[in-house]
């Protein structure tokens, strides 16, 4: 069936770094990435989402990147603050379903 | 978002036992989806519904029944709950299907 695999699993990286989590998908027929931040003991939230039909997209310290033919997504987040450390959740959709990566930890040492 | 809400916030049951989990949105959303969180393997899609009285399965449905008679609510029941359904399980809704979803602050549910 289809997956999303998500990597690395674990990020520890140093107040200020930039941090990059790389995830693939397999269904072609995916149009959607959202990108979901849980911190502990709270729900998922939205921070950033890319549609298919664009190569990029930006919000302040927050950017996606997207190569459909490859079928990698990454998200980027520069100037990392101790606020960030959460699990952040990369995702593929095809409309129907929402197909969630394993999530990757990420720790910002101040 | 108050705008989803789930109850019970914990449960604790037996194996065997019928376990019903309740979603609630006040938004119309035409989309709802559960959820289960586990160590290790993030979010896994039991079920969705793209409207009322439209349900299919997702990932993992086994042992999982849905339904969806008015487009607010999206129970979630266990028929028959086993050890293996421990977890957190989350409620989502959104607008249509490619879109942001919206989750509930999920329910802990243990068996025993």
């Amino acid at each position: 069936g289809e997956n999303v695999e998500q990597h690395p699993s674990t990020l520890s990286v140093q107040e200020g770094d930039s941090a990059v989590i790389k995830c693939t998908y397999s269904d072609s027929a995916s149009n959607y990435f959202p990108w979901y931040k849980q911190e502990l003991g709270k729900r998922p939230q939205l921070i950033i989402d890319i549609r298919s039909n664009v190569g990029e997209k930006k919000d302040q310290r927050i950017a996606v990147t997207l190569n459909k033919t490859a079928k990698h997504f990454s998200l980027h987040i520069t100037e990392t603050q101790p606020e960030d450390s959460a699990v952040y959740f990369c995702a593929a959709s095809s409309g129907f379903k929402t197909i969630f990566g394993a999530g990757t930890r990420l720790f910002v040492k101040a | 978002d108050a705008g989803i809400t789930q109850s019970p916030r914990y449960k604790i049951t037996e194996t065997g036992r019928q376990v019903t989990l309740m979603c609630h949105q006040t938004w119309s959303h035409s989309y709802m989806f559960w959820y289960r969180q586990d160590l290790g393997h993030g979010l896994r899609l039991i079920y969705y519904s793209a409207a009322a009285d439209i349900t299919d399965k997702g990932e993992v449905p086994d042992g999982y029944v849905v339904s969806r008679s008015k487009t607010e609510n999206f129970p979630l029941t266990l028929e028959s709950a086993t050890r293996s359904q421990t977890s957190v399980y989350f409620c989502a809704s959104s607008k249509q299907g490619s879109e942001p979803q919206h989750f509930g602050d999920g329910t802990r549910l243990s068996i025993l």
